[in-house]
């Protein structure tokens, strides 16, 4: 039972255009959404989050946009450029007495190509 | 410079052997997790601390098992009942509570000989 959801296993986006990731979820119990960045053997950089009060949060290039009534968010990046090809992942928790157990989707390999 | 980290890169184990993977922070964060990454998956959550002597199972405990003697250290043991331990782990930490996002380490790459 996957109860986030990345579909696309991979994205190819020109330099310098949009790069849009996707992510489900099923669980509507969860309030607070993050994306995560990550090289082969390293571990994930944090990129940006957003709470289920806000529909969307902007950080530089990057722009997470959520839609609750759609259990959908996204990530936008622009201008899309060489050194973020990478694995982005999308979590989600639920706020349980202050823990927070992220639950990931599976990945998406996004490709910029020149 | 303030980071979390975990040693060593690589690790091989012969079967039937216990392990233990380190996982350091000086970033004064409250809460650590440890998560599994397998091949074209996300992460799962194997266990997490929110405060010093205190731990809690997450969604795959079975095989393992941590402590946490110290603010800073996490420290998790694969057992021998781990039936499928080969796997890149992952520590992260954080300030605890919501809205604080997790940060990670580099990982341990453990491999069955």
């Amino acid at each position: 039972d996957q109860q986030v959801k990345q579909n696309s296993p991979s994205l190819s986006v020109q330099e310098g255009r949009i790069s849009i990731l996707n992510c489900d979820y099923t669980n509507s119990m969860f309030d607070y959404f993050l994306w995560y960045k990550k090289y082969p053997a390293e571990g994930p950089t944090f990129l940006i989050s957003i709470s289920s009060i806000k529909d969307k949060n902007e950080d530089g290039r990057f722009t997470v946009f959520l839609n609750k009534s759609a259990k959908h968010l996204s990530l936008h990046i622009v201008p899309s450029q060489p050194g973020d090809s990478a694995v982005y992942f999308c979590a989600a928790s639920a706020n349980m007495k202050g823990a927070q157990k992220l639950v990931f989707g599976q990945g998406t390999r996004l490709t910029i190509n020149p | 410079d303030g980071g979390i980290t975990q040693s060593p890169k690589y690790l091989f184990r012969k079967e039937g052997q216990n392990v233990t993977l380190s996982c350091e922070q000086n970033l004064n964060h409250d809460a650590m997790y440890w998560y599994r990454q397998d091949p074209g998956q996300g992460l799962r959550l194997i266990y997490y601390s929110q405060i010093v002597n205190d731990f809690q199972k997450g969604d795959i405990a079975e095989g393992y098992s941590v402590s946490r003697e110290k603010k800073e250290s996490f420290p998790l043991t694969v057992t021998s009942a781990q039936k499928n331990p080969t796997a890149f782990y992952l520590c992260a930490s954080s300030m605890g509570g919501w809205l604080q996002p997790q940060h990670f380490g580099d990982g341990t790459r453990l491999s069955i000989l």
